[in-house]
């Protein structure tokens, strides 16, 4: 079974500057997908960035960088500019990639809670 | 972008009765919603997993006698908590998927059982 792990409960930023959230994950798979959610207070979850495990080039999306490793199973998210508005809980998330798996839901690691220093 | 809505978004409830929590696809079709409950400070944790027209599957551990999932139609899920009990309190999270990889979450539904 794959795992997600996010090795950072909490972890700090200064308005402005730029954080890195770590994610490792273990899989026997080839092709999968990777994602990170965000969750603010509202508990609303929003997707960040999406990446597709057979993409060598890293995703981003604007403030929001991926460093994916496949060798290495990592996968950390990047985030520059930090806002205000960056303050919630950030989840990492796995998902097989085979084709009959149109029902495999999302793997989640215990997630990460991001606080914005003004 | 694909929108899910959840109803209520706060229910309170008397232990020993039931409860009704609706999730709906506004804008695309659903063949696959799934199921989550949030404790506070925690992860999600998948209860279930429901297909249109077909019977839930439910992850181990989950009740499903307690946790009813009907997924009536292709914009409609509906998770029913039966005799609900002050260990149900949670906040529980649908989610639906109109594409191969992508996943949408609806705002989720407070639950309290007193």
């Amino acid at each position: 079974a794959q795992t997600v792990t996010q090795s950072q409960p909490e972890m700090s930023v200064q308005e402005a500057e730029t954080v890195t959230l770590s994610c490792t994950y273990d899989t026997s798979e080839s092709d999968y997908y990777l994602f990170w959610y965000k969750q603010p207070p509202s508990r609303q979850m929003i997707l960040v960035i999406r990446q597709e495990a057979y993409k060598q080039q890293n995703a981003t999306e604007n403030r929001f960088s991926v460093n994916f490793q496949k060798a290495a199973k990592s996968f950390s998210l990047k985030i520059s500019d930090s806002q205000l508005g960056d303050a919630a809980m950030y989840f990492c998330a796995y998902r097989s990639a085979r084709e009959s798996s149109g029902n495999t839901p999302l793997v989640f690691g215990k997630g990460t809670r991001l606080s914005v220093i003004a | 972008g694909a929108v899910v809505s959840q109803h209520p978004s706060w229910v309170i409830c008397k232990s020993g009765t039931s409860v009704k929590i609706e999730c709906r696809s506004l804008d695309f079709q659903a063949t696959t919603m799934f199921w989550y409950r949030q404790f506070p400070k925690q992860s999600l944790m998948l209860m279930a997993t429901s297909n249109e027209g077909s019977k839930a599957t439910y992850e181990q551990g989950v009740e499903k006698d307690k946790f009813l999932i009907n997924h009536a139609s292709l914009t409609l899920s509906t998770l029913t908590v039966t005799s609900a009990h002050p260990e149900d309190s949670s906040f529980y999270i649908c989610s639906a998927r109109p594409f191969f990889y992508e996943q949408y979450f609806g705002p989720g539904t407070r639950l309290t059982v007193t």
